[in-house]
């Protein structure tokens, strides 16, 4: 069955430093997600894209993150100067046109 | 502000039995719901889901069950077997063209041999 794959599974990075989150979704999905989830709570929505722009985003998608799909295949999540807070696991989605959310396995982000 | 709940919070059952999950939300306009369910380490991945038309939906062993105005949803897992132990989420779509779901915080089941 096609997957959603997350690249790294963990990344260590220091409080201002500039992280990368890799995705690659599945290939004739045209709707893709980041979410995250904080050691034991809830998942949480950052960011929806469709069509080449930002869909939709929560509150917690402020200026330090930002996403691109610079070409077919690859959509990234980039923390620009990341906080203690930013520690979490990140999950990226995609779905095609029915509602089924498929999910990566996620990059666990500490930092340090 | 969409709340989604989910009690209880953790649940042990010999195998073998029938068990249900709850998941409870505070407004009841939602377009969809869906379950997941997330191993250790892993993604999530999802079981079911229910349009806000509908009253149930069945896959296999799993039978789950939407009722919009009390707000509330089950999951209902026969014959429960080890490979059923994970954390089971639900999570609710408010409208069409809304993108983002409101996760609950899960239960997290565990199958005894």
């Amino acid at each position: 069955e096609p997957e959603v794959t997350q690249t790294p599974s963990h990344q260590v990075t220091q409080m201002g430093q500039e992280v990368i989150l890799r995705c690659v979704p599945i290939s004739n999905h045209l709707y893709f997600y980041w979410y995250r989830q904080i050691l034991g709570q809830k998942v949480e929505f950052l960011v929806s894209f469709y069509n080449n722009e930002i869909s939709e985003k929560s509150e917690i998608f402020d200026d330090q993150f930002s996403v691109e799909r610079p070409d077919g295949s690859n959509f990234t999540l980039k923390i620009r100067s990341t906080k203690l807070e930013d520690s979490a696991m990140y999950f990226c989605a995609s779905r095609r046109t029915n509602e089924k959310l498929f999910f990566g396995s996620g990059t666990q982000l500490s930092v340090l | 502000k969409q709340e989604v709940t989910q009690i209880p919070a953790a649940l042990s059952v010999p195998e073998g039995e029938n068990l249900v999950l709850n998941c409870s939300f505070t407004d009841s306009a939602i377009y969809n719901l869906q379950w997941f369910r997330q191993d250790p380490g892993k993604g999530l991945t999802s079981l079911l889901l229910i349009q806000s038309s509908q009253r149930e939906q069945t896959s296999g062993r799993l039978n789950a069950s939407l009722d919009k105005s009390s707000g509330r949803s089950t999951l209902y897992i026969a014959a429960s077997q080890p490979g059923d132990s994970a954390t089971y989420l639900c999570a609710v779509r408010r409208y069409f063209g809304n993108e983002k779901l409101t996760f609950g915080t899960g239960t997290r089941l565990t199958i005894i041999p």
